[in-house]
């Protein structure tokens, strides 16, 4: 089993809908990071979460680290959304602290 | 913003050959990861360094891989002999300390032949 979970893998879309994608983890972390990768393959970092919520325009993340799971939400979606979300987390307990990684959720938005 | 570098963006090899990807970090971040990223699948961690100095290399394949920074600032990540099971999209990231946000580069797409 996967340490780190996303849900859906795939997600298609109209523009304007309300869009969530999950991550569930199995590891003790320090931090949690959203990722969003474009075709081209850079990625860019989004949010780095370790408790709450955190909002940057049309994106909103939420951690329960309880239930440790976080959800990445995206309100107005609009084509230009269209990438690979990556949850990514840091484990906590010292040592090195290079990410682990979910395999991504494919998101389209159609006009 | 500051961004990372790496070079190639694409590289392609024939197997058996020696390939060798750069990343420059964004100025003054002591931390630097390599990542290797399969078709498909997330990214996985190859090696992390804190300056000069390598944290973790646990998943690099060192018959093969290796790695270094000699000044703590660039780093190089070489391949030799590259295998077909090499093609993958290879990352550079780097943060200003451990724990911190990443930035991640744009990868260096690897094609072996």
């Amino acid at each position: 089993k996967n340490e780190v979970e996303q849900s859906p893998q795939n997600l298609t879309a109209q523009e304007g809908e309300f869009i969530t994608i999950n991550c569930s983890y199995s590891v003790g972390i320090s931090a949690l990071h959203w990722l969003q990768q474009h075709p081209g393959g850079g990625i860019v970092s989004l949010f780095m979460l370790s408790s709450g919520k955190k909002k940057h325009g049309r994106l909103i993340a939420t951690i329960n680290i309880q239930e440790k799971h976080s959800s990445l939400h995206i309100t107005a979606s609009h084509p230009r959304d269209s990438a690979v979300y990556i949850c990514a987390v840091s484990r906590s307990g010292g040592g090195a602290d290079g990410l682990t990684f979910g395999k991504g959720t494919h998101l389209i938005i159609q006009p | 913003e500051a961004e990372v570098a790496q070079s190639p963006r694409y590289k392609i090899t024939e197997k058996s050959q020696a390939v060798a990807f750069w990343c420059d970090p964004i100025s003054g971040h002591a931390t630097l990861y390599w990542y290797r990223q399969i078709l498909g699948q997330g990214p996985e961690l190859l090696v992390q360094f804190q300056d000069e100095s390598v944290v973790d290399d646990s998943q690099l394949p060192k018959d093969r891989f290796s790695a270094e920074r000699l000044k703590g600032v660039d780093s190089t990540l070489k391949i030799q002999p590259a295998e077909l099971g090499d093609s993958a999209m290879y990352l550079c990231a780097s943060a200003s300390a451990r724990g911190v946000r990443a930035f991640f580069g744009q990868g260096t797409r690897l094609t072996v032949v």
